[in-house]
């Protein structure tokens, strides 16, 4: 089975720039997760949509980041304009909901590491 | 709300030597915590999971126990391979929540 799919692996844009990183989440995952992994630090949760609604985006900065996932499975997060702080991986995360006995495992895609200049 | 404290790396160890990570956390509710490992140039993977206390999660030689009394989950390993080198992260996610909170990652260098 093919895991968290994500592209490009790697990004280099100039700061004011738009970008845009793209997940195909595991088949059959209805929850989506894009998170940010800022140098030396663990993940931290930019959004959750549970198929293609975004129940959860209290950490987006909306100013300037914004997603969709239409038709509930793949997923887009886009930038625009950047600035040299977003410069991170971004880690997409995908889950099939909670299980009695192991609660929520979400499975993550190898990530996007974006640097601005 | 909840969070996690894991030891500062990095950590530098000889092959066979015992690796030991340590992880507290602070959670209002009733966790499951996890370990995920991340590898040079790959995504996070789980490690191993633990759901109640003293549940004691493994996966491929490295184990911890969920201690509800001291709050922790420290990995443990009994001989490491230079293949072990890697980023460690502890996590913890509360059982009704899709929240997943992550410690800072702990590195891991093994030398032959």
């Amino acid at each position: 089975e093919a895991g968290v799919v994500q592209s490009p692996r790697y990004k280099i844009i100039e700061k004011k720039q738009p970008v845009a990183f793209w997940c195909n989440p595991i088949s059959g995952h209805n929850t989506l997760y894009w998170y940010r992994q800022n140098l030396g630090q663990g993940p931290e949760l930019l959004i959750r949509y549970e198929n293609e609604e975004a129940v959860d985006d209290s950490q987006l900065p909306k100013d300037r980041f914004s997603a969709e996932r239409l038709k509930g499975v793949d997923s887009t997060l886009k930038i625009q304009p950047a600035e040299l702080g977003d410069s991170a991986v971004y880690l997409c995360a995908s889950s099939s909901g909670f299980t009695s006995t192991a609660g929520n495992i979400q499975y993550f895609g190898a990530g996007t590491r974006l640097s601005v200049l | 709300g909840d969070s996690v404290t894991q030891m500062e790396g990095p950590v530098t160890l000889s092959e066979e030597a015992f690796l030991t990570i340590n992880c507290t956390y602070t959670a209002t509710g009733y966790p499951s915590l996890f370990w995920y490992v991340q590898y040079p140039g790959e995504g996070l993977q789980l490690l191993l999971k633990a759901t109640k206390a003293d549940d004691k999660g493994s996966n491929k030689g490295f184990e911890a126990t969920y201690r509800k009394e001291t709050t922790s989950f420290h990995l443990e390993k009994g001989s490491v391979q230079v293949s072990d080198s890697a980023v460690y992260f502890c996590a913890l996610s509360d059982r009704n929540d899709y929240k997943l909170s992550f410690g800072a990652g702990t590195t891991v260098t093994v030398r032959a």
